[in-house]
């Protein structure tokens, strides 16, 4: 089957780090996304990982364990705007033939 | 920065009635998709296209549902008669391809109310 999972809700202060997990359990694998959702709007990319490790993007970071089926978002220097939902998909399939299986998202308000 | 754009961005219809969702997908795109999202769900894949023809469909996407790239730039989801259960936003995405990345970009949706 397949099986992502990722918290519900989190909270966090201004100017904090936050670290968002994602584990997953998929027939197949090519890729992890992270996407920023807010309420009524479509899905921003953030990132993509395919190898195992660190992806650095300013505020943002993704890790990736493809052994342990395991990835993270890490935010940091939290501002206000960062309250969204923020979901994680896993590639499945060949190049042409390929679809995004998401999580259910995690909400995270953001409190100054 | 380009965008996948869509329209209309809400539409209100009549269960039994047909409904067609444009999408633009960037330029020089190659890959093509439809997501849905119920209130409250998760995003779900309906569909993906490349090269005119339907690559993968999933277990929603009945015989009720089509797409159609009629142009070099539309590409069209069509609910013949939508039902209550399809009343989500729908989301347009589409992808460049081997040589120039992988990433999915969505539209802002489409927004379908079948009352």
């Amino acid at each position: 089957g397949q099986n992502i999972d990722q918290p519900t809700e989190m909270t966090a202060t201004e100017g904090a780090i936050v670290q968002i997990n994602c584990t997953y359990q998929t027939s197949g694998f090519n890729g992890l996304f992270w996407y920023q959702q807010h309420a009524g709007e479509a899905p921003t990319f953030l990132s993509y990982n395919v190898l195992d490790g660190l992806e650095e993007k300013g505020r943002f970071s993704s890790f990736l364990s493809r052994s342990k089926g395991y990835s993270y978002l890490l935010l940091k220097e939290l501002q206000m705007k960062d309250s969204a939902s923020y979901l994680c998909a896993v590639r499945d399939g060949t190049y042409n033939t390929d679809k995004l299986i998401f999580g259910t998202g995690t909400r995270l308000q953001v409190f100054p | 920065e380009p965008e996948v754009t869509q329209t209309p961005s809400h539409q209100v219809t009549q269960m039994g009635q047909e409904v067609i969702l444009r999408c633009v997908p960037i330029s020089n795109h190659l890959y093509f998709y439809w997501y849905r999202q119920i209130l409250g769900q998760k995003v779900e894949f309906l569909v993906s296209f490349y090269n005119n023809e339907i690559s993968e469909k999933s277990e929603i996407f009945d015989d009720q549902f089509s797409v159609e790239r009629p142009d070099g730039s539309n590409f069209t989801l069509k609910i013949r008669s939508t039902k209550l259960e399809d009343s989500a936003m729908y989301f347009c995405a589409s992808r460049a391809g081997i040589f120039s990345g992988n990433t999915i970009y969505f539209g802002e949706g489409s927004w379908l109310t079948v009352v």
